[in-house]
């Protein structure tokens, strides 16, 4: 079956470590993206990108790293610099050539706990 | 940023009720209007996406209009079932070669009670 798996599940990690967040997707995606989620707010796109090669920021990219090397895979690295970093993170996919009309296909998400 | 609301933030209702929620967004450079539901312990999937004002899609028992021009859309549930409970999320895109940048609502949590 096709979809998007995200890795791992649960994560922790020290303050002061960079954490990276995997991504891979077997539906013949163009656009995949990144989503956090904290108690109380709604999803925050953190990066996406609309093709290989190329990202944008979102609304909350401070902190955070992504590349798009393949099309199956977009992973997102937590860096040092992200001030709260414990949060649930979700990743996204889109076969989205028609510009905001295609539905989004989530995974599963990974939560991460910084101490 | 885009504006995007819901209300309420949650909701309780009993098993066979029919109720319904808004998801209020800029209409300026309107482009679409994305509705998920986000069970516990799943991912969000997508039950609708609107484009067109006046536009209602039904999925079973659920069903969503939209108004572009005014700038909000109502999911309906008619006859709520317990498996029925999960958070209703919309978006709405950015538009514009921004397209796959979707600002989420907060969602609004529905709770069946049996």
């Amino acid at each position: 079956d096709g979809g998007i798996t995200q890795s791992p599940k649960y994560l922790f990690r020290k303050e002061g470590q960079n954490v990276t967040l995997s991504c891979e997707q077997n539906l013949n995606h163009d656009a995949m993206y990144w989503y956090r989620q904290d108690p109380g707010q709604g999803l925050r796109l953190i990066y996406y990108s609309q093709i290989v090669n190329d990202f944008q920021k979102g609304d909350i990219a401070e902190g955070y790293s992504v590349s798009r090397e393949k099309k199956e895979s977009f992973p997102l690295t937590v860096t040092s610099a992200q001030k709260n970093p414990t949060a649930f993170y979700l990743c996204a996919s889109s076969n989205d050539k028609e510009g905001g009309n295609s539905p989004l296909h989530f995974g599963n998400g990974t939560r991460l706990t910084v101490t | 940023i885009l504006n995007v609301e819901q209300s309420p933030q949650s909701l309780h209702v009993q098993e066979g009720d029919s109720t319904n929620f808004t998801c209020s967004f800029p209409s300026s450079n309107f482009y679409a209007l994305h509705w998920y539901r986000w069970e516990t312990a799943k991912s969000p999937e997508a039950l609708f996406v609107m484009t067109l004002n006046g536009d209602e899609k039904k999925k079973g028992r659920i069903s969503a209009t939209l108004n572009t021009k005014e700038g909000y859309s109502y999911l309906y549930i008619k006859g709520s079932q317990p498996e029925d409970s999960a958070t209703y999320l919309c978006a709405r895109p950015a538009g514009g070669t921004s397209y796959g940048k979707l600002t989420f609502g907060q969602g609004t949590i529905l709770t069946v009670h049996p």
